[in-house]
């Protein structure tokens, strides 16, 4: 069981907004930057959010993060068939020295 | 622009050394502030950050698997590498290597290579 808590699923359709959660605790989104991935099937996991709610260059803006005490969210506006796939959060644990992943969301797009 | 490769044998016994290298195209190991990290994922899809060599050469392993693994880089700066010790059937996963920035978030990933320890 993860650390960090996601839900392990989400659906939307096509043009819909819809969010991920991720929830922690103090010692790990509380106090340290959350970071966000997506997997697409068969493929290494790609940076969408980085501290808390920066967007890499490249990445559209129908992506956003937020933080708020010990949880973070996604969400993805204008939701495309393509976007479906996995979605994790991460963030440093203070208490366990170590990065630390959410178990992953899978997000259908229906 | 930066890409990294993983390399290594696919199938290693129990007890054995899992070794695995990645190679830096397009830079260094040692220019900018980056932490160039190994990462795997089991098959129930978990992700598991294992460790870095950071800009400075220096090392930071996961707790946890701290007594098995080593990650070093090579001199020519293009490549580093992950040695686990004594793995078994829990170690079986592909391992990513990822360019962290300074707040361990990974902009850069390899492709992935599959490690699964069988008899």
């Amino acid at each position: 069981q993860s650390v960090l808590t996601q839900p392990p699923s989400a659906s939307g359709t096509p043009g819909q907004r819809v969010t991920i959660s991720c929830s922690g605790s103090d010692s790990n989104i509380g106090t340290n930057p959350v970071s966000w991935y997506r997997q697409l099937p068969g493929t290494a996991p790609k940076l969408l959010i980085h501290l808390n709610d920066q967007r890499p260059s490249g990445v559209p803006d129908r992506f956003s993060g937020s933080k708020s005490g010990t949880s973070a969210s996604l969400a993805i506006s204008g939701l495309q068939s393509d976007d479906e796939a996995d979605y994790y959060c991460a963030a440093w644990g203070d208490s366990l020295h170590t990065v630390l992943f959410g178990g992953g969301t899978k997000l259908t797009v229906l | 622009q930066v890409q990294l490769q993983e390399s290594g044998p696919g199938l290693v016994k129990p007890s054995q050394t899992l070794s695995l290298t990645c190679t830096v195209s397009g830079g260094s190991i040692s220019s900018g502030v980056y932490y160039w990290s190994w990462i795997r994922q089991h098959p129930g899809k978990d992700l598991e950050w294992i460790g870095y060599i950071s800009y400075t050469g220096n090392t930071y392993y996961k707790p946890s698997l701290k007594s098995r693994i080593t990650i070093s880089g090579d001199t020519s700066k293009t490549q580093f590498s992950l040695r686990m010790s004594s793995v078994t059937a829990a170690d079986t996963a592909v391992y990513y290597c990822a360019r962290g920035t300074g707040q361990l978030a990974f902009d850069v990933w390899g492709q992935g290579t599959m490690a699964t320890v069988s008899s």
